[in-house]
């Protein structure tokens, strides 16, 4: 199925580090959005984009809408124990369906 | 209810059984998607529904998945004839509205999941 890239894939972070990761297409999109999902749980909605060059913060998370609108950065600041989990990436493309595709995801495991 | 629900939470059945997997959105939610995510990996499209028609459903795998949606609200997502790769989590989610204009539109918000096991 369809995938957006996403990166990096995994990363190991001490508490307190700063986080980055962002997500790639060959697509234009109009929409982001960011979304962290736990263990055995849906994915819970973080931040949402919808302008090119938007910069949205929600606590010590903070997204950017690229400005190519071909790609998305999230940012956490101050990491701590409970920032694990998978954080995925989804666009809405400008044209045909109105279909979500997804990022592939980043694993973020804090030590404490 | 206040969020998405789906059921059932877990499902074990042996191979080339069918099954059901239902979705119950949040109210008042027009479109509804359907994602297949495998262990470890990301979420696979599968179909979406606008009202009770599917615009899309260019990510179902094979025709013996079907999908469907009435009054606008459940939708049942069916696999005939279960193999062991179909073995992963449902899940559902739903939107206000489709499009991209204005803010708290187009987000989606999931259900967690239906965990399908095909032995």
């Amino acid at each position: 199925g369809q995938q957006l890239n996403q990166s990096p894939q995994s990363m190991f972070i001490q508490e307190g580090e700063d986080v980055s990761m962002n997500c790639t297409s060959s697509s234009i999109f109009n929409t982001w959005l960011w979304y962290k999902q736990d263990p055995g749980e849906g994915p819970v909605l973080l931040i949402a984009l919808y302008k090119a060059g938007e910069l949205t913060s929600n606590g010590r998370l903070t997204a950017q809408f690229g400005i190519t609108r071909k790609d998305s950065f999230l940012n956490i600041s101050a990491s701590i124990p409970s920032d694990v989990g998978i954080y995925f990436c989804a666009g809405q493309r400008t044209s045909g369906t109105y279909k979500y595709i997804f990022g592939t995801g980043t694993r973020l495991k804090v030590l404490a | 209810g206040a969020g998405v629900s789906q059921s059932p939470s877990n499902k074990v059945t042996e191979k080339g059984k069918d099954v059901e997997l239902r979705c119950d959105p949040i109210s008042g939610h027009t479109a509804l998607y359907w994602y297949r995510q495998s262990l470890g990996q990301g979420l696979e499209f599968l179909i979406y529904f606008q009202g009770n028609s599917a615009p899309d459903k260019s990510g179902l795998p094979s025709d013996r998945f079907s999908a469907e949606r009435t009054g606008g609200s459940v939708s049942t997502l069916t696999i005939q004839r279960t193999q062991q790769e179909d073995s992963a989590v449902y899940l559902c989610a739903s939107s206000l509205e489709l499009g991209w204009r204005g803010v708290n539109t187009g987000e989606l918000f999931f259900g967690e999941g239906s965990r399908l096991t095909v032995l």
